[in-house]
């Protein structure tokens, strides 16, 4: 079976630091790109990063460019998130997802997806 | 930065109805459009990719359409466990965005 299991969420002080997880179980993690995306309580989804299957590849957005970075362990199957200078807006749930593509073309979607850690940035 | 916006922002509706959701992007995104469901506490579940193909495991009462800016996602006769909210994606650009989202109750 395929799977994502986040960890590494929790309560953190404005301009702390904290690292997320993402175990990857079920398929070859070294072959897949993946995501993190978040979501603030009762707001809507937010990609956060990207990267590429070999770690070369790696997007932000704007929003977290410069404090979160992205990388994974291919040996150990995981994908990571270090989020620094966290700010009150960061709270939310934290989501890995795996990068799907359709074969012989380049569309491409986010499934399956892990069940979240909630990071909450507060004094 | 592409731009994705939905409508409506919620609906009301009964099972057996037929529902239709409206996703738009700020530029042309070809067929770059995938569909999710989202019910609470839960994750994300894929539903339709490349704006019109089933993803494995969902019923035929979902359905997707359109491509360049203007797409649709339709639900033939909504059942209860399809009360959810319903968000679009664009996977044209590497930027990835979604749309603020559809909430779908009960009338």
């Amino acid at each position: 079976e395929v799977q994502l299991v986040e960890s590494g969420g929790g309560l953190v002080q404005p301009g702390g630091s904290l690292r997320l997880s993402c175990a990857a179980s079920g398929f070859t993690f070294s072959s897949y790109e993946m995501n993190w995306v978040r979501q603030a309580p009762g707001k809507g989804l937010e990609w956060v990063s990207y990267i590429s299957s070999s770690g070369s590849t790696i997007y932000y957005a704007d929003s977290v460019k410069g404090r979160f970075t992205i990388s994974r362990d291919n040996a150990k199957n995981s994908l990571y998130l270090q989020m620094n200078s966290l700010r009150a807006e960061d709270t939310a749930v934290y989501y890995c997802a795996r990068s799907g593509y359709s074969y012989g073309t380049t569309y491409n979607w986010f499934d399956p997806w892990g069940q979240g850690t909630l990071v909450t940035v507060s004094s | 930065d592409i731009q994705m916006t939905q409508s409506p922002s919620s609906l009301s509706a009964s099972v057996g109805d037929r529902v239709t959701i409206t996703c738009r992007a700020s530029q042309s995104i070809s067929s770059y459009l995938n569909w999710y469901q989202q019910k609470p506490g839960k994750a994300p579940k894929l539903l339709i990719y490349a704006a019109s193909s089933l993803q494995s495991g969902v019923p035929s009462r979902f359905s997707g359409s359109g491509s360049g800016t203007d797409f649709t996602l339709t639900i033939s006769s909504l059942q209860p466990e399809d009360f959810a909210t319903y968000y679009c994606q664009q996977s044209y650009s590497t930027f990835f965005t979604f749309g603020p989202g559809t909430k779908v109750d009960i009338k």
